[in-house]
């Protein structure tokens, strides 16, 4: 049972588009929601996170949309880079437990 | 460097053998995870413990695996009777257990034959 579910697959944007990344949750008992980010062969780093009680959160070019009466959340990256070419999950941590949930990422491309 | 780390990054086996992977996780981080990744899905978790303790394992998790954190300090994740279902990476990650940061390693390939 997929717990988070994360859209799209996959995404190609130009130098400079803005890619946004969607999840969606259906546990209320959630409490941490975190993007994290992994190239080729490396495991995924943290990103930016976000808790349900906060509606944005900005850090860099990296921005969080949280909308907890939807039970959504979005990544959204400015003035994408090629750089920033990798795939990206989503996840959600339980309220007072130790495991996260993920969704099945997106692979993003930034041509350039 | 004192992140994660993992070892060995890749194992090939032969369907029916035993293989161990070993995790270091960050030396003040007192939670210690194991996931699965295959290709084109996110992280599973199997396993986590907080210090030595094993608090939850994965329905998922069959009776072949068997993870210890003795001491607190790295972890083993064995898999015994090895199956071809199991090819896949191992993620090891930790973290301080008031964050939900988790902080992962490379990660160990098994490919089994």
């Amino acid at each position: 049972q997929q717990q988070v579910k994360q859209s799209p697959q996959s995404l190609i944007v130009q130098k400079g588009g803005i890619p946004i990344i969607n999840c969606a949750y259906e546990n209320t008992a959630f409490d941490y929601f975190p993007w994290y980010q992994q190239f080729p062969g490396k495991g995924p780093a943290l990103l930016i996170a976000i808790r349900p009680d906060v509606s944005e959160k900005k850090e860099g070019r990296f921005t969080i949309s949280f909308n907890k009466s939807a039970k959504q959340f979005s990544l959204h990256i400015m003035d994408s880079q090629p750089g920033d070419s990798a795939t990206y999950f989503c996840a959600a941590r339980f309220a007072n437990a130790g495991k996260s949930t993920f969704g099945d990422g997106t692979t993003l491309t930034v041509k350039p | 460097d004192t992140g994660v780390s993992q070892d060995p990054r890749h194992k090939i086996t032969k369907r029916g053998q035993n293989v161990t992977f070993r995790c270091d996780p960050i030396s003040e981080h007192n939670r210690l995870y194991w996931y699965r990744q295959t290709l084109g899905q996110g992280p599973e978790f199997l396993t986590y413990f907080q210090n030595e303790a094993q608090l939850e394992k994965s329905r998922l998790l069959s009776d072949r695996f068997s993870a210890e954190r003795p001491k607190g300090s790295f972890s083993t994740l064995e898999i015994q009777r090895t199956e071809q279902g199991d090819s896949a990476m191992y993620l090891c990650a930790s973290s301080l257990d008031w964050t939900g940061e988790l902080f992962f390693g490379e990660g160990s390939r098994l490919t089994v034959l």
